[in-house]
């Protein structure tokens, strides 16, 4: 029940097309949704984070779209461009003092040019 | 801000060597977490400690691990006797709030190579 499952584990897209990642959690206790990016000899870095209280929060190219019926929440990089070439982290959380995030298996996307 | 810093940033070492994989989180950061990537297994939690107490160590894979964190600004990751199966890369992460709905900052990792 504390697993967040991530898919799909690799990802091709071609340069301005919309690239999706989906994950699925079963813990109706998180309330605290983020997605990380994570760019080759980096550590990974927080992109965009949702609560469940609303269903979609955008920010420039990026969509998280949550669907709390169905305990599911994807990303949507719209116009993808081959910079946004990264591996994808999405994770969950409970509400508590230590931060503690529930990571999925990561997706890696190539966007060609 | 620095960031968050380890080191060291690459280590090569033969099975049975002990390595310690060093952390100095953001200041004022009040938790600290190690992570373990690798491509079979993806971002592992190993563990994380609150205000320097270490909350939840399930992650640790075995006694092999062991972490400390003496004081707010330095934690330490050792494994004693290094195996081949331990290569992969470390993160610190490190992040200051009173709930979980706040940023962790990673570090850029520890690419540890156990020949």
């Amino acid at each position: 029940q504390q697993q967040v499952k991530q898919s799909p584990q690799s990802l091709i897209v071609q340069k301005g097309g919309i690239s999706i990642i989906n994950c699925a959690y079963e813990n109706t206790a998180f309330d605290y949704f983020p997605w990380y990016q994570q760019f080759p000899g980096k550590g990974p870095a927080l992109l965009i984070a949702i609560r469940p209280d609303v269903s979609e929060k955008k920010e420039g190219r990026f969509t998280i779209s949550f669907n709390k019926s169905a305990k599911q929440f994807s990303l949507h990089i719209m116009d993808s461009q081959p910079g946004d070439s990264a591996t994808y982290f999405c994770a969950a959380s409970r509400p508590s003092n230590t931060g503690k995030l529930i990571f999925g298996q990561g997706t890696t996307l190539q966007v060609k040019p | 801000d620095a960031g968050v810093i380890q080191s060291p940033r690459h280590e090569v070492t033969e099975m049975g060597q002990e390595v310690t994989l060093r952390c100095k989180p953001i200041s004022g950061h009040n938790s600290l977490f190690w992570y373990r990537q690798t491509m079979m297994r993806g971002l592992e939690l190993l563990i994380y400690f609150n205000n320097n107490v270490p909350i939840d160590d399930s992650g640790m894979p075995e006694d092999r691990f062991s972490a400390k964190m003496p004081n707010a600004s330095f934690s330490t990751l050792k494994i004693q006797p290094s195996e081949p199966r331990d290569s992969a890369v470390y993160f610190c992460a490190s992040l200051y709030g009173a709930g979980a709905a706040n940023e962790q900052f990673f570090g850029p990792g520890t690419r540890l190579t156990v020949l």
